[in-house]
This record gives structure tokens, sequence and C-alpha cells, in this order.
């Protein structure tokens, strides 16, 4: 079964601390993995994409890291801020068709 | 620049009621999706479209019907409302296929009592 399991549920940070969130997955065949931010009360918006030839990309102060071998990736955030507060969703997509497999979300809050 | 929009943002509704979801986008996208979103669980697809006149169901379908009549709009129709529908509904289009560089709406928070 298709699964995308996520790491912590929930996370407190202080204002300019750094953080990684974990994502585990058991999707097959893969085709690519999103990280996507979730601000209370709104939709999720994509941070970033990789490919199974991927093992790093950055968009600002969030980096994504991606093991394929161990179906495995990380996003770190650096110098985290107050706006960085949200959930934090890794969705994998399968190589054919439309489905993707959601992992419930990291939940992380920024303290000042 | 609305991209995708939904409506109504909040609704509750008595078991047995039917409603409509509606989800617009203006980005002349071709794939168009309803998700729901429950607590601790991630995303799951409930029908999708790639295009106008072509639906399809996705991993929970049942209870809901979709149409797509024009390029632009994706209503999610609940048929005979129950408490297990309470959740949020989010709509997402895409460019390029399902699952692709979604856009989300802001969703739709459904309480069923």
């Amino acid at each position: 079964k298709n699964q995308v399991e996520q790491s912590p549920q929930s996370l407190i940070i202080l204002e300019g601390k750094n953080c990684t969130l974990q994502c585990n997955y058991t999707v097959s065949p893969f085709s690519n993995l999103r990280w996507y931010k979730q601000d209370t009360g709104r939709g999720p918006v994509s941070l970033t994409i990789m490919t199974f030839s991927e093992n790093t990309k950055s968009n600002g102060r969030y980096t994504a890291t991606l093991d394929a071998d161990t179906k495995q990736s990380s996003l770190h955030i650096t110098a985290s801020q107050l706006s960085d507060s949200a959930s934090y969703i890794c969705v994998v997509k399968i190589q054919a068709g439309n489905m993707l497999t959601f992992g419930g979300g990291t939940r992380l809050m920024v303290k000042p | 620049n609305a991209g995708v929009t939904q409506t109504p943002k909040f609704q509750v509704l008595k078991t047995g009621q039917s409603m409509t979801l509606q989800c617009a986008q203006d980005m002349n996208h071709e794939y168009m999706s309803w998700y729901r979103q429950d607590p601790g669980m991630g995303l799951r697809l409930i029908h999708y479209s790639v295009g106008a006149g072509i639906t399809d169901q996705g991993e929970v379908p049942n209870g809901y019907n979709v149409s797509r009549s024009t390029t632009e709009d994706f209503p999610l129709r609940l048929l005979s409302a129950a408490p297990s529908q309470t959740s949020v509904y989010f709509c997402a289009s895409s460019y390029s296929g399902i699952g692709d560089g979604y856009t989300f709406g802001s969703g739709t928070r459904l309480t069923v009592v």
C-alpha cells in the first residue's frame, strides 16, 4: 500500500532557529516528491519538487533533500521566521496515473 | 489574478441535506480536482476532471457527484450529507496534469450535524 509518513507531527521552535522535517514513503513506482506549505485556513502552496535523480533543491530558506534508495526526504528550514508557522505536507506521485499520496503533515509553530 | 476560488468558505448542514460546493478557476487550466482533508490525515482525492465534459472518480468518491460543463467551473455536489462528510474540502487545478503543479483554493470547511 502506498503510504507517506511525516515526522514529527508537530514542532515548536524559536524564531531564528533551524529545523528539519522528515518524510518517509513507500510509494512505487516513484515519479516525484513535492513539499507544500499550508497556512492556517488556506490551501497548500508548493515549495519544491524533486524527481528521482535530484538529491537537493532549495527555495530561499527552504532546502529539500531526497534519498530515493531509502525512500526518505527532508525539508530543512534555515533561520526560521514567524511566517514559517504552518503545516508542511509531503506529497509523492507515482509514475503512471493520476494518484498522489499525501502525508499527514507536520505542524510547525515558530515562537518569538 | 483570482486563481482558484471556492465558495462558501464555511457551511453547516443537517444530515440528509444536499448542497453544492463551488469551484472556479481563471487560469484556463484543463485539469481540476477535489480533495478532502481530515485531521491528521493526508488529502484524499474525491473526483477529478481532465477537461470539460470529462470526469472520473478518485479515492473516496462515494456520496459525491461532479460535473464539468465549462473549463472554468468544477462544482462538487453532496447528495445526502452525512456526519462522515464533515471535513475541509479543497479544489485544485493544474495546467499540466492531475497532481502536477497544483494551484489550490482556500478551502470550504463543512460541518454536518
